[in-house]
């Protein structure tokens, strides 16, 4: 069972936009800022969003995230077929003293 | 461009001992913290350690405290993690990260391919 809690699955039509929850406490996403990393199929992570709503450079602004109170949300708009891939949210916890992901939510292109 | 580059993974038996290298490339070594993270066959990411800049600050996960020890080698531009006690529960692939900053509580902005650990008899 996963720190940071998501839902394991997810899904939209090309266009369409959908949203990616991830839920914490006061000790990692109260406390800490949040990033999102996308792994395509068979390949590593990569840092998709940080600091709760930084794109790094070469991420499409389709993407974007938010964070509230001890929970955060990634948003994926004009969905695309090649943004199927898993999403994982992370933050530090300062109660384990270390990194903590989310479970992980497999984003399905219909 | 900035690399990072896994070796050392492999089939030992459960009670053995294992050790990763990752090496990196196209930034100074020196001024980041780096991580360690594993994915267990079908499953999603788990964080396993991270260390400072400077290798003075080491931090794991309760999974692996006391079996696990990272450190770096500023000269050869090398993070590695020494596995021992490994177990089944240890099997999967271990990437390596660069964090985009020196301080450990920063995004991992850089991935490696990864390495893959297989314990079993």
């Amino acid at each position: 069972q996963s720190v940071l809690t998501q839902p394991p699955s997810a899904s939209g039509t090309p266009g369409q936009r959908v949203t990616i929850s991830c839920s914490g406490s006061s000790s990692n996403i109260g406390s800490y800022t949040v990033d999102w990393y996308q792994q395509l199929p068979g390949t590593a992570p990569k840092l998709l969003i940080y600091s709760n709503n930084q794109r790094p450079s070469g991420v499409p602004d389709r993407f974007s995230g938010s964070k509230s109170g001890t929970s955060a949300s990634l948003a994926i708009s004009g969905l695309q077929s090649e943004d199927e891939a898993d999403y994982y949210c992370a933050a530090w916890d300062d109660s384990l003293n270390g990194w903590v992901f989310g479970g992980g939510t497999k984003l399905t292109v219909l | 461009e900035v690399q990072l580059l896994e070796s050392g993974g492999g089939l030992v038996q459960p009670g053995g001992s294992l050790r990763l290298a990752c090496a990196a490339s196209g930034f100074t070594f020196s001024s980041f913290a780096m991580s360690w993270v594993r994915q267990a066959p079908g499953k999603g990411l788990e964080w396993v350690s991270v260390i400072s800049y400077s290798g003075a600050g080491t931090y794991y996960a309760d999974s692996v405290k006391g079996r696990f020890t990272i450190s770096r080698d500023t000269s050869k531009n090398t993070l590695s993690l020494q596995m021992n006690s490994l177990r089944a529960e240890d099997t999967a692939v271990y990437y390596c990260a660069k964090l985009s900053s020196s301080s450990v509580y920063h995004p991992m902005d850089v991935w490696g391919q990864g390495t893959t650990v297989s314990v079993s008899s």
